[in-house]
């Protein structure tokens, strides 16, 4: 099964302050996306990335980068972070991604512990 | 974007089947329909998936109607440990709702 690490767990910032997020899978799996969790609205995603220098904007891109230098690691920055990004954030990854839309497989995710982000 | 339908609170007693439901009305012919469940605020847990049988595994089985529209998610003895929020994705298999927060009580 995949592992999924983010780091760090927690952090309280300033804002302005720029910050990164990392996760790091213990696989050699194409797929990996980051979403935040905010009270009433359920997961929603970010960005993902279908492989190494492959990245796309998910629903809630604004404020937020990413990179993919190399498989294992996707890491999440706010450049410049501001009070309405304090949430909760998961890295995700799909060991055997089969396209967007799924229409030639499933497309089960496993989600790193999270990440608990406030911006003062 | 196809969405899904789920009651936002349930209670289960402990040791007793929890059948949690889905309506997923506008889910594609080719879409999966997958279950997780959120613990706290633990990172979501895969459950289960299915496209058009009923399936089972070591944590739960899942029946999908025959018109797919649709699907529920069987605990078959609630234990304390499976108190969690659930969720429901059919069709935008990255579009997680509020899900269902199951209660299972002593």
């Amino acid at each position: 099964e995949a592992q999924v690490t983010q780091n760090p767990r927690y952090l309280i910032t300033v804002t302005g302050k720029k910050l990164t997020v990392t996760c790091s899978q213990n696989m050699n799996h194409e797929y990996m996306s980051w979403y935040r969790q905010d009270p009433g609205l359920g997961l929603r995603q970010i960005y993902y990335s279908m492989n190494v220098e492959v990245t796309d904007k998910g629903d809630v891109p604004e404020g937020y980068k990413v990179s993919r230098k190399e498989k294992r690691n996707f890491p999440l920055i706010l450049e410049s972070p501001s009070p309405n990004q304090t949430s909760l954030y998961f890295c995700a990854v799909i060991p055997v991604f089969s396209g967007v839309g799924g229409d030639r497989g499933p497309n089960e995710q496993f989600f790193g512990p999270g990440t608990r982000l406030t911006v003062l | 974007d196809a969405k899904t339908t789920q009651p936002p609170s349930m209670d289960c007693a402990e040791g007793r089947a929890a059948n949690l439901p889905c309506n997923h009305s506008t889910i594609s012919g080719n879409e999966y329909v997958y279950w997780y469940r959120q613990i706290h605020s633990q990172g979501p847990q895969y459950i289960i998936h299915g496209l058009k049988n009923n399936e089972t595994n070591e944590m739960a089985s899942l029946i999908i109607t025959e018109d797919r529209k649709s699907s529920t998610l069987i605990l078959p003895h609630a234990t304390l440990r499976d108190t969690a929020v659930y969720y429901c994705i059919g069709g935008n298999q990255f579009y997680f709702g509020t899900g269902t927060s199951l209660t299972v009580i002593p």
